[in-house]
């Protein structure tokens, strides 16, 4: 079974720091891409940004919003991705979602965003 | 970049009902485009992919239309557990991209 779990979530204050965490199981991590995807309390989602697999040199991409302040990795022999967030602020207050890229059906497509975690809460206080 | 707009931004059902959402993207996005299904203080859960796909397991009472820039979720024979929000998403090009979502009260 497909599990995905985040936590690292707290509360911090403007311009600091925090690490999200997004623990997978139930299927080999190594060959996904990773999402992140946040919700501001009660907005809509914003998608975050993007970690490719080692075949594709675990390169990232990034929201406009959050480039330059945070960065995404991930250790496949454990499993993880992570999100260090960086000169965090008020408007970063949100829950943060993972969310794996699946395999290919039988045309081809993609099965993008196919599970998602339950997510943590970040809270930036001035 | 790509935006995308979706409509109506709320609508009242009833349990039976058939409803239709709207998203429209700024420009070409091929069949990029995802739906996506949230309950309250829940995960958001995937529904269809590349436009019209839907993901294993998920009800054929969803279906999903390209035309051109612009798609559509239809939610046929609406039932308590479909009253939720939904949430359009283009993947190509990056940075992607949410609609804004469209809430399904019931009436």
């Amino acid at each position: 079974e497909v599990q995905l779990v985040e936590s690292g979530g707290g509360l911090v204050q403007v311009g600091g720091s925090l690490r999200l965490s997004c623990t997978a199981s139930g299927f080999d991590f190594s060959d996904h891409y990773m999402d992140w995807v946040r919700q501001a309390p009660g907005k809509g989602l914003e998608w975050v940004g993007r970690g490719r697999d080692k075949a594709h040199s675990h390169t990232t991409e990034y929201a406009a919003s959050v480039k330059g302040r945070f960065i995404i990795s991930r250790d496949d022999s454990k499993n993880s991705l992570y999100l260090q967030m960086n000169s965090l602020k008020t408007e970063d207050t949100a829950v943060y979602y993972c969310a794996r890229r699946g395999g290919r059906d039988s045309s081809g497509f993609f099965h993008d965003f196919d599970f998602w975690g339950p997510g943590t809460l970040v809270t930036v206080s001035s | 970049d790509v935006q995308m707009t979706q409509s109506p931004s709320s609508l009242s059902a009833s349990v039976g009902d058939t409803v239709t959402i709207t998203c429209r993207a700024s420009q070409d996005i091929d069949n990029y485009l995802g739906w996506f299904q949230q309950i309250p203080g829940k995960a958001p859960k995937a529904l269809i992919y590349a436009g019209s796909r839907l993901y294993p397991g998920v009800s054929s009472k969803f279906i999903g239309v390209r035309s051109g820039t612009d798609f559509t979720l239809t939610i046929t024979s609406l039932q308590p557990e479909d009253f939720a929000t939904y949430y359009c998403l283009h993947y190509h090009p990056y940075p992607y991209t949410f609609g804004p979502g469209t809430t399904v009260h019931i009436k």
